[in-house]
């Protein structure tokens, strides 16, 4: 079985400040993909970013980027200069040897001006 | 272009009573998934489908539950009987698989529809 998991339930950053958010997983694929989504409140959830397993290179969005630690089955997204609409929560997803995305609990961001 | 729609937004039934929602995906998009959220926690699937055929159902997917995607555009879910535990967000999400057998497809969430059961 396949799971994901976000050990912070709530993180809170100052505007402009850098805040990183973890993710691990666990899978017996050798090739997935792993997906950072955001869902602010009442509306509907986005792609934030997204990383290949077969790639060695961590990808960037912007302002958002990944920490990927393949051996350690670690991943983390980055946000540097966080703003006010970077507020919802974050959901990290795996998807592996199957269609569907394996969804954390996710972790809710809040941004202080 | 548009993005997913799900109608209706918001659903308040009884317990015992059947309820239908409805997906359309983004426009020429080939793969239609549905998840369910509950409160605090992550979508969690249901089932998807490529086209008009449904690949691959979870566990969650109860025999009061059915989907349909009779001509592979737009999808509907049914819950019959429904109980206070169905209670939930329901969302679509869209991809556009280009069959090379590569997970390259990103799926794309439509808004949900929230389900209350009484």
């Amino acid at each position: 079985a396949q799971t994901v998991t976000q050990s912070q339930p709530e993180m809170s950053v100052q505007e402009a400040e850098t805040v990183t958010l973890s993710c691990t997983y666990d899978t017996s694929e050798s090739d997935y993909y792993l997906f950072w989504y955001k869902q602010p409140p009442s509306r509907q959830m986005i792609l934030v970013i997204r990383q290949e397993a077969y790639k060695q290179q961590n990808a960037t969005e912007n302002r958002f980027s990944v920490n990927f630690q393949k051996a350690a089955k670690s991943f983390s997204l980055k946000i540097s200069d966080s703003q006010l609409g970077d507020a919802a929560m974050y959901f990290c997803a795996l998807q592996g040897g199957s269609e569907k995305l394996v969804f954390g609990k996710g972790t809710k961001l809040t941004v202080n001006p | 272009d548009t993005g997913v729609s799900q109608d209706p937004r918001h659903k308040i039934t009884k317990r015992g009573q059947n309820v239908t929602f409805r997906c359309d995906p983004i426009s020429e998009h080939n793969r239609l998934y549905w998840y369910r959220q509950t409160l605090g926690q992550g979508p969690e699937f249901l089932t998807y489908f490529q086209n008009e055929a449904q690949l691959e159902k979870s566990r969650l997917l109860s025999d009061r539950f059915s989907a349909e995607r009779p001509k592979g555009s737009f999808s509907t879910l049914e819950i019959q009987r429904t109980e206070q535990g169905d209670s939930a967000m329901y969302l679509c999400a869209s991809s556009s698989y280009a069959g090379t057998g590569d997970y390259t497809d990103t799926q794309y969430f439509g808004p949900g529809t929230r389900l209350t059961v009484l």
